[in-house]
């Protein structure tokens, strides 16, 4: 059973426009999530966080959005750039503020920036 | 620092062998990860250590597979012996209990 879902595997933007990709979750228990993003070859790097407690964290260009009620945040990237194209993985964790549990991951949406 | 090193890069092997994947996490971290990613499955954790201790192995598949961690510089992932359907790409992470870094991984390929 999926805890993480990113039920997208793939998303094409114009360069300059907004690029939304979304998650959904199904353990009420997480309390911190994260996004990251990863280029062929290569691993996953961290991308950008938020609590349980808030509803929005801006970083730049990238933009994540909480609804705890709907188990679902999104991750905003304005203005969208060629660089940006990656897949892009949601994760979850709970107990984050104590010891450390596992990350759960989404299976990743890839983005797709056409210039 | 140089950040998650995993070695080696690929690694093709003939079912029935003995594979060994290596990782050096980075230094003050206190958290080392081993995950592995499928088309199918996505990202699934396969074990994780806090201060060289196993703390969740549930993830591990099968007792084919098994991880150390002899001290807070290295850890091994060890498949013996090895099938077709451990192809895969295995990555290290590790933390000081926030965001993971990750290594660059290992593609795995038995035939």
């Amino acid at each position: 059973d999926q805890q993480v879902k990113q039920n997208s595997p793939s998303l094409s933007v114009q360069e300059g426009r907004i690029s939304i990709l979304n998650c959904d979750y199904t353990n009420s228990m997480f309390d911190y999530f994260l996004w990251y993003k990863k280029y062929p070859a290569e691993g996953p790097t961290f991308l950008i966080s938020i609590s349980s407690i808030k509803d929005k964290n801006e970083d730049g260009r990238f933009t994540v959005f909480l609804n705890k009620s709907a188990k679902h945040l999104s991750l905003h990237i304005v203005p969208s750039q060629p660089g940006d194209s990656a897949v892009y993985f949601c994760a979850a964790i709970r107990n984050y503020g104590g010891s450390q549990g596992n990350l759960i991951f989404g299976k990743g949406t890839k983005l797709s920036v056409k210039p | 620092d140089a950040g998650v090193i995993q070695s080696p890069r690929h690694e093709v092997t003939e079912m029935g062998q003995e594979v060994t994947l290596r990782c050096k996490p980075i230094s003050g971290h206190d958290y080392l990860f081993w995950y592995r990613q499928t088309m199918m499955r996505g990202l699934e954790l396969l074990i994780y250590f806090n201060n060289n201790v196993p703390i969740d192995d549930s993830g591990m598949p099968e007792d084919r597979f098994s991880a150390k961690m002899p001290n807070a510089s290295f850890s091994t992932l060890k498949i013996q012996p090895s099938e077709p359907r451990d192809s895969a790409v295995y990555f290290c992470a590790s933390s000081r209990g926030g965001a993971l870094i990750f290594g660059s991984g290992t593609r795995l390929t038995v035939v």
